[in-house]
């Protein structure tokens, strides 16, 4: 089955980077498009960008445009993501998910939390 | 892009029915049929729980229904349980090939 699975809780801080990894399993790489979405505390989802999981290529969210990147390892069925320059502002759970068909995020990973602080 | 608009919160007794709004505009909810809901339990994922505006995956109780008017899509759940307490998100395809969630709302069954 379809299985998102996602590095463990990080703390960070502020001006780090975070590498968060998020490792596909159970269906072909490529299939699915892999979208990033985050959600602070008490707060809601908010949606990061995506990756072409076949071409590698990348969209982001206005607001991200400039402090994250997307990148693969088809080897390895996995997805990353980074983000530089962290404030306490980007303390967040930040999740993975899967897109087929436009619009249905069919599978999420565990969720990974950002902690930063000094 | 501005996060689509929904009410904080909902509330409704068991067995009774409540809807969800989720006001956008032609450029999301609006000028796409690619609007989704999401219920997300606490401490947990969020869930797929209608896409295409109305359409439900397999293992959804039909309970959940969703629907769109113009600018505007909607969440009705029938027959309210208590395990539907959760918050619920819709979502929207946009243009430029970008997506954009709803602020959530939070149902409380009464």
């Amino acid at each position: 089955q379809v299985q998102l699975v996602q590095s463990g809780a990080e703390v960070k801080k502020p001006g780090a980077s975070v590498k968060v990894s998020c490792k596909t399993s159970g269906y072909s790489f490529s299939t699915y498009s892999l979208h990033w979405v985050r959600q602070a505390p008490g707060q809601g989802l908010e949606w990061m960008g995506w990756i072409n999981t076949g071409n590698g290529n990348t969209k982001y969210s206005q607001k991200f445009q400039d402090r994250v990147t997307f990148t693969r390892d088809t080897s390895a069925s996995t997805v990353y993501m980074e983000v530089n320059t962290l404030t306490s502002a980007d303390t967040a759970v930040y999740y993975c998910a899967t897109e087929g068909t436009l619009m249905i995020f069919g599978k999420w990973g565990q969720g990974t939390l950002v902690t930063v602080s000094s | 892009q501005s996060a689509l608009t929904q009410p904080p919160s909902a509330s409704g007794s068991p067995g009774q029915s409540v809807t969800i709004s989720c006001t956008g505009t032609s450029s999301d909810v609006g000028g796409y049929d690619y609007v989704s809901w999401y219920q997300q339990l606490p401490g947990k994922a969020p869930k797929l729980i209608i896409y295409d505006v109305a359409k439900r995956p397999s293992g959804v109780p039909d309970r959940f229904s969703g629907s769109r008017s113009g600018n505007t899509a909607s969440l009705t759940v029938s027959g309210l349980q208590a395990e539907d307490e959760a918050d619920y998100y819709c979502a929207s395809y946009t243009a430029n090939n970008m997506r954009v969630f709803g602020g959530g709302t939070k149902l409380t069954v009464l």
